[in-house]
This record gives structure tokens, sequence and C-alpha cells, in this order.
């Protein structure tokens, strides 16, 4: 947990505006994901990137973006927060065939 | 769920007994992990197995992997109340090249 980092741990927020959820790690993995999870519930990834420049979407339809301009960033990017968007949002890396590494999430409550 | 399922949904033992949880999948994969979570966290790797291999341990962690049966048990022996989390397995897809998460299983350990 201690080598990929998200800001802000906790996010309270008011409908329309635009959020940026910060992720870094620093272990120099090619591979990132952003997963979405509700409480008590299954993780859901919504983007995924496998090196600079590269980004897709995941199985779960986000209205959210993501981009990859540095190996070690990977922000995601809310353009107009909604309450249905209220979730736990996490972030992870991995290489080859290992185990992801994740961080420690972002609580998103839009109201 | 889209790939995998955790058998039970809760699981509540005392400390010292053993914690077994189990999990199902539908198609092909290259490996199967665990994970655990602590409530309001990020996710912990914990083991992976292969879609060759059918049995590992790590401490007092010990998988099984029956891909005949699309299936996976989680055995911890000898629980402690710090065990207490819940633990969600996860398929590396044979076609796909990323992971799948299931529900998880909650489990509390009683001191």
């Amino acid at each position: 947990e201690a080598d990929i980092y998200q800001t802000p741990r906790y996010l309270v927020i008011g409908t329309g505006k635009k959020i940026t959820l910060e992720c870094s790690q620093t272990m120099g993995h090619d591979k990132m994901y952003w997963y979405q999870q509700d409480p008590g519930m299954e993780l859901h990834l919504i983007h995924y990137s496998y090196g600079v420049n590269s980004t897709e979407k995941g199985d779960l339809s986000s209205e959210s973006t993501v981009s990859r301009i540095r190996t070690e960033h990977f922000p995601l990017t809310l353009e107009s927060a909604r309450p249905s968007h209220t979730s736990q949002y996490l972030c992870a890396s991995s290489e080859g065939e290992g185990g992801y590494t994740f961080g420690s999430g972002t609580r998103l409550t839009v109201v | 769920s889209q790939q995998g399922e955790e058998d039970p949904q809760a699981l509540s033992i005392q400390e010292g007994e053993n914690a077994t949880m189990n999990c199902s999948y539908k198609t092909s994969i290259n490996n199967l992990q665990w994970y655990r979570q602590n409530s309001g966290r990020g996710l912990v790797h914990l083991i992976l197995i292969r879609s060759n291999e059918r049995e590992k341990h790590s401490g007092r962690l010990r998988v099984t992997l029956d891909t005949s049966k699309k299936s996976s048990s989680l055995l911890i022996t000898a629980s402690r109340a710090a065990d207490t989390a819940s633990y969600f397995c996860a398929t590396d897809l044979q076609y796909g090249n990323k992971l799948v998460f299931g529900a998880g299983t909650i489990l509390r350990v009683k001191s």
C-alpha cells in the first residue's frame, strides 16, 4: 500500500463540480487501473492503461475520463459530478503477471 | 457477478479456528489471486495461483485450484482477530489481460 498513493482520501463535493482523483505509483509499473467499489460490494473496472498514452475503458460504463502522460501518474477526472458517482475509487498498478498493488482509495460523496 | 462468486458471503469464527472461503468462476483463466481488504481501505494481494498449479501455501494461507470445476478455495489456519477483513478472489482471464473480482467474503474472527 505504501508504493501507490491516492489523494484525496475523502472528498465531499456538490453536484456539477469538476473533480480529479489523483493516483501515483513509484514502482515503475506499466499497467495501471481504476476500480469503483460500493460499500460491501465487488470491484468494477472502469479504466485501465498499459503504458504512457494508452488508456482503455473498463467493463463498467463510467462518465469519468483518465489520462496517462507519465508512467507514474494516472489521474481520473469527473467533468460534472452527480450523486450517482458517490462511491469508493481504487487505483492499482501491476507488472507482468504479478498481483496488483492497490492504493488506499478515495471515498467520494457527491451531495 | 461478471466472473467470480465467493461463498460464503459472510463467515464468523472463533480465534484459533480455521476459515475456508470458496470462489467459483466461469471462463478460462491464466491465474487466480486472493486479496484482503480491511474496512474502507485498499486491497492487499495475498497469493497467486497459476492455472497449471493445484495448491499453494504462504504462511497460514493455503490456496487450492480446480480448473475442471472452475473453483478455488482459501484456507486460513489458526485464525487471529487481525484476520478480520473482506477476502476477494480475482481471476486473470485468459483473454482479457485484466483482473475480474468477485463480491467477496466478509470474515469476522472473534477473540
